[in-house]
């Protein structure tokens, strides 16, 4: 079975940095493309960023472009996002989704919170 | 940025009945366009993409389909435990886009 769990998440003040972590299982990781997709409380899904299966190929969402950095580690079956300069409205839970089209496969999230 | 507008905001069906969900896109494409399931506190499901092809293990009862800059989810008959939100999301272009949801309740 196709598995994704999300870490890192917490309580961070304005400016603070997080590093989220995810690791996948029941699939050949190295040969999926991934990505990372935000929720905020209340509101709808945003997608944020996607890596491509070998790294070669990164987008962002204009909304976390220069501040967020995602990264993958094939050998060892993670996908990160670095999370710098948060902002309050970066408030959301964080989902990794495998892909970069449609998402077929999420984890639970990881709850980032962004206090004043 | 394609925008994704999904209507109506929300509607509520009775069990057994149809339930017909619209997503309209900003510019026209074909068939980058999926479908998603989320129940409150859970993770959304992927149930449709290409814009008709179900996902591993979605029952018959949902189907999707459109071209261009209209595209539609049918439930065609509803369930208890189908009441949720659905949102559509174009994987066309970056950025990829989500609509605002529909939420589906039973009468």
């Amino acid at each position: 079975e196709m598995q994704l769990v999300e870490s890192g998440g917490g309580l961070v003040q304005t400016g603070g940095s997080l590093r989220l972590s995810c690791v996948a299982s029941g699939f050949t990781f190295s040969s999926y493309a991934m990505s990372w997709v935000r929720q905020a409380p209340g509101k709808g899904l945003e997608w944020i960023s996607y890596i491509s299966s070998t790294s070669s190929s990164i987008e962002s969402a204009d909304s976390v472009k220069g501040r967020f950095t995602v990264s993958r580690d094939n050998a060892k079956n993670s996908l990160f996002l670095q999370m710098n300069s948060l902002r309050v409205e970066d408030t959301a839970v964080y989902y990794c989704t495998s892909r970069g089209y449609y998402m077929d496969v999420w984890g639970a999230g990881t709850t980032v919170t962004v206090s004043s | 940025d394609i925008v994704m507008t999904q209507s109506p905001a929300s509607l509520s069906v009775s069990p057994g009945e149809r339930a017909t969900l619209s997503c309209r896109a900003s510019q026209s494409f074909s068939p980058n366009l999926a479908w998603y399931q989320q129940k409150p506190g859970q993770a959304p499901r992927l149930l449709i993409y290409d814009t008709s092809t179900r996902a591993t293990g979605i029952p018959t009862r949902f189907g999707g389909s459109g071209s261009g800059t209209e595209f539609t989810l049918t439930i065609s008959s509803l369930q208890s435990e189908d009441s949720a939100v659905y949102y559509c999301q174009q994987y066309h272009d970056w950025p990829r886009t989500f609509g605002q949801g529909t939420k589906v309740e039973i009468k």
